[in-house]
């Protein structure tokens, strides 16, 4: 069975850094890639950007190239999102989510989310 | 980029037909996707390319897409498939890109 277990919710003040973790099981980390979606609060889904486990190669959306940094771990198979100093616009739910192998690359697994507030 | 556009709620009695539309200039040559959110839960994909459903999806959901327009179909809809509803495709312009459309909130009453 397929799962992915996200860290749990954190609470931290403008300019600290954070790194939440998403925990892949029941299938070959290294084959798919996983990715990264923001949903603000009472607002839609954002792609943020992907990455390929086994390579590490990393695609972002430009409205996130630069403001977070995706990586992973293929020996612990977990994937990580990171912040080096956040602000409170990045406050919102976190979903990470594996892609399919079919063409379109739709996310197929998803993982709980993470609920990231940032208050100062 | 490219954009999806939808319509920010639909409302339909149970029992009726609800017709929830994706509008973007990628369709016609990407696949549309759509995602089914209920409240406090993590997105679960409902169809995908353009109208197959994956296992465990009721068969009175269905999707088609022709030309710029998605369309995701809820046949005699009920009460448990009121939630948000998201299309999801590549952006038309650069194919490692993909984009969510803005959400439709599905009322059920």
């Amino acid at each position: 069975e397929v799962q992915l277990v996200q860290s749990g919710a954190e609470v931290k003040k403008p300019g600290e850094s954070l790194k939440i973790s998403c925990k892949s099981s029941g299938y070959t980390f290294t084959n798919y890639w996983i990715g990264w979606v923001r949903q603000m609060p009472g607002k839609g889904l954002e792609w943020m950007g992907v990455i390929y486990p086994d390579d590490s190669e990393t695609r972002y959306s430009p409205s996130f190239q630069g403001q977070v940094a995706i990586s992973a771990d293929k020996s612990i198979t977990t994937a990580y999102l990171q912040w080096g100093s956040l602000k409170a616009s990045d406050t919102a739910m976190y979903y990470c989510a594996r892609q399919s192998p079919r063409v379109g690359s739709e996310f197929d697994f998803w993982g709980q989310g993470t609920l990231v507030t940032v208050s100062s | 980029s490219s954009e999806l556009t939808q319509p920010p709620s639909v409302s339909v009695s149970p029992g009726q037909t609800a017709r929830i539309t994706c509008s973007g200039d990628s369709l016609p040559k990407k696949y549309a996707y759509w995602y089914q959110q209920k409240s406090g839960q993590a997105p679960v994909l409902v169809i995908y390319e353009d109208s197959k459903r994956p296992s465990g999806i009721p068969e009175r959901i269905s999707g088609s897409s022709s030309g710029t327009l998605a369309t995701l179909t809820i046949s005699g809809a009920q009460v448990e498939d009121e939630a948000d509803y998201y299309c999801y495709s590549t952006d038309r312009n650069d194919n490692d890109r993909r984009i969510f459309g803005g959400g439709t909130k599905l009322i059920v009453l």
